[in-house]
């Protein structure tokens, strides 16, 4: 079955800093691979997807995240982090059908 | 382009009651699915529509089902209410298989 490991529940960064969020999944073929992020009492927003092709795929508000085959991992990378960003993110693992599989979040807190 | 709506926002209900939930998706769409977000379970999917017809269910007990009418709009309900059923309940919908998913804001519900 397709699972998403979000290893990290909770990560504090210092606003300028970079950023790394990390995510594993388990699926037999190429999945189809999201990033969302939540604010307090709102719904996912959509920051970037990897179906196929190039690798690395960028998103929105700075982020970007790579895929690496070899390590299932699809990880979310912002050089610099703003206040703003704080939020819980979510990665995902689709199978080609509309079911998804979410981890189960990694908070981050921006530090002034 | 409108979001996905959703209906009531914010609701309460006590235990043993039932608990209808509305969700229109962004025009065009045809994919509807349901997902529960709770602190303990993190996202979980309930079941996915297309055309009128389910697709897809997840893990849950006969309580929850669904429907999608010919418009693409979408109803969840959930019946004979317990605790545990509190939680946000995010509708998400989607072009066409494979795709992206959007999602809108839930409906937080409340059971006492």
């Amino acid at each position: 079955a397709q699972s998403v490991t979000q290893p990290d529940i909770h990560i504090t960064v210092s606003e300028g800093a970079s950023l790394e969020l990390r995510c594993n999944y388990s699926y037999g073929a190429t999945p189809y691979l999201f990033w969302y992020v939540q604010s307090p009492g709102q719904g996912l927003q959509l920051l970037l997807k990897y179906f196929s092709g190039d690798t690395l795929v960028q998103g929105i508000k700075g982020f970007e995240a790579e895929f690496k085959r070899s390590q299932s991992s699809f990880n979310l990378r912002k050089p610099s982090v703003h206040w703003s960003d704080a939020a819980e993110y979510f990665c995902a693992v689709g199978e080609g059908g509309n079911q998804f599989y979410f981890g189960t979040g990694t908070s981050l807190t921006v530090i002034p | 382009k409108a979001g996905v709506t959703q209906t009531p926002r914010y609701l309460i209900k006590t235990r043993g009651q039932q608990v209808t939930l509305s969700c229109s998706p962004i025009s065009g769409h045809r994919s509807v699915s349901w997902y529960q977000q709770t602190p303990g379970q993190g996202l979980q999917f309930l079941f996915e529509y297309f055309s009128e017809t389910q697709r897809n269910k997840g893990n849950f007990p006969g309580r929850f089902s669904g429907r999608q009418f010919s418009n693409s709009r979408s109803e969840m309900n959930v019946s004979t209410l317990e605790l545990g059923d509190s939680a946000l309940y995010l509708c998400a919908s989607s072009f066409k298989d494979g795709n992206t998913i959007y999602f809108g804001e839930g409906s937080w519900l409340t059971v006492v």
